[in-house]
């Protein structure tokens, strides 16, 4: 079955750090870029990060560059996201996405995982 | 950062309506342009890309149009599996960005 996991999340300390992880299966993870978007409490999307197949080109956004790193490991199937400082802003539903492109090379989030929960609460 | 709006914030409409969604950037983005549909507690789901191409297994009730800084979502007869949260994407230029969604709620 195509799919993505996250895990990692839950109640963290103002200052402290969190890994979260997303595990692929059902396609080739190192044939694809992969993203992190999250969502806060009754509230939008936001973009996070971006990491490419061979991990050679990332971007952040603002609000986490600096603190938030995004790897993969691609021998595991797997998707990282390192967050450190955490503050209270950054509480939110954290998806990891795949990006799927099409042959006139648009780009798109073709699959999401469920999410994982990260509340950053003294 | 390219910021996206979307009009209207929510609406209210009934089985069989034609529903229309506008989003506009704050500058050109040729067609790179995305929409999701994201239901109570669920991940958004992709329902067209390059501004007007559906996505695999969506109905085709779905469409998209629009192109530079001004583009369309519509979904021709709604169904009561259709009442969700729409959102646009821009997909141009990183940081990627989001509009603040439209919910579609029952009239």
């Amino acid at each position: 079955e195509v799919q993505l996991v996250e895990s990692g999340g839950g109640l963290v300390q103002p200052g402290r750090s969190l890994r979260l992880s997303c595990a692929a299966s059902g396609f080739t993870f190192d044939d694809y870029a992969m993203h992190w978007v999250r969502q806060g409490p009754g509230t939008g999307l936001e973009w996070v990060s971006v990491i490419s197949w061979n991990s050679a080109t990332i971007h952040y956004a603002d609000s986490v560059k600096g603190r938030f790193t995004i790897s993969r490991d691609n021998a595991k199937n797997s998707l990282y996201l390192q967050m450190n400082s955490l503050r209270a802003e950054d509480t939110a539903m954290y998806y990891c996405a795949k990006e799927g492109h099409s042959s006139s090379g648009d780009w798109y989030f073709d699959l999401w995982g469920r999410g994982t929960l990260v509340t950053v609460s003294s | 950062d390219i910021q996206m709006t979307q009009s209207p914030s929510s609406l209210s409409a009934s089985v069989g309506d034609r529903v229309t969604i506008t989003c506009r950037a704050s500058q050109s983005i040729s067609s790179y342009l995305n929409w999701y549909q994201q239901k109570p507690g669920k991940a958004p789901k992709l329902l067209i890309y390059a501004a007007s191409s559906l996505q695999s297994g969506v109905p085709s009730r779905f469409s998209g149009s629009g192109s530079g800084t001004d583009f369309t979502l519509t979904i021709s007869s709604l169904q009561p599996e259709d009442f969700a949260t729409y959102y646009c994407e821009q997909s141009y230029i990183t940081p990627f960005t989001f509009g603040p969604g439209t919910n579609v709620d029952i009239k």
